[in-house]
């Protein structure tokens, strides 16, 4: 039991430059979040899927989009990145959308020069 | 808009001590919250959850309290080792939303 999987661990981009982000969970949750942590900043909602075949944009969606592949994958995707994106991104699931406890993956690490 | 601040942003004390984290929030319509620690370099793991109906939880040397009159919670730790020398944030469910605190980096001298 992996619990929530995140890659890469680490990727550094160009501005303008386009990536995405994997996540997985393995717990049969049916809700998925990502987030981004500045220093200094707590945590920040970019995106989350209260269910399969849902999406709904968090605290700071500009410049993000997801995917909600299947139960188990969310995916973030930067279509063009900048400066401003640099930071630890984290993906977590939680078996519903509200009122229970989130897991957590170990993050991605992402440097915009 | 709710904000949830945690002072202080740092802590050191010896090893054995009891010690109190502190989280505030700004408007007391909330869900839950819930405390995590977070070690250098990994992801967040769930402390506890306080549901709004509760005035505590406890787990092992942790205990967490609640008090949504005044927008205050507590995590209590007693005899501090240096494992849990770590990162605790807390967070606010509001809006079908966690916002988060800052989080108080904790150290435990040995």
């Amino acid at each position: 039991n992996a619990g929530v999987t995140q890659t890469p661990k680490f990727q550094v981009l160009k501005t303008g430059q386009s990536m995405t982000l994997q996540c997985a969970q393995d717990m049969n949750h049916n809700s998925m979040y990502w987030y981004r942590q500045d220093p200094g900043m707590g945590l920040r909602l970019i995106y989350y899927s209260a269910s399969e075949g849902t999406t709904d944009k968090g605290e700071v969606p500009n410049g993000y989009n997801v995917s909600r592949l299947n139960k188990r994958e969310f995916s973030l995707r930067l279509e063009s990145a900048a400066p401003s994106q640099t930071s630890v991104y984290f993906c977590a699931s939680s078996t519903r959308h509200q009122g229970y406890e989130q897991f957590f993956g170990p993050g991605t690490r992402l440097t915009v020069l | 808009k709710q904000e949830v601040t945690q002072i202080p942003a740092a802590l050191s004390v010896p090893e054995g001590e009891n010690l109190v984290l502190n989280c505030s929030f700004t408007d007391s319509a909330i869900y839950n919250l819930q405390w995590f620690r977070q070690d250098p370099g990994k992801g967040l793991t769930s402390l506890l959850l306080i549901q709004s109906s509760q005035r505590e939880q406890t787990s092992g040397r942790l205990n967490a309290s609640l008090d949504k009159s005044s927008g205050r919670s507590t995590l209590y730790i007693a005899a501090s080792q240096p494992g849990d020398s770590a990162t605790y944030l807390c967070a606010v469910e509001s809006n079908y939303q966690l916002i988060w605190g800052a989080g108080t980096k904790l150290i435990i001298k040995p």
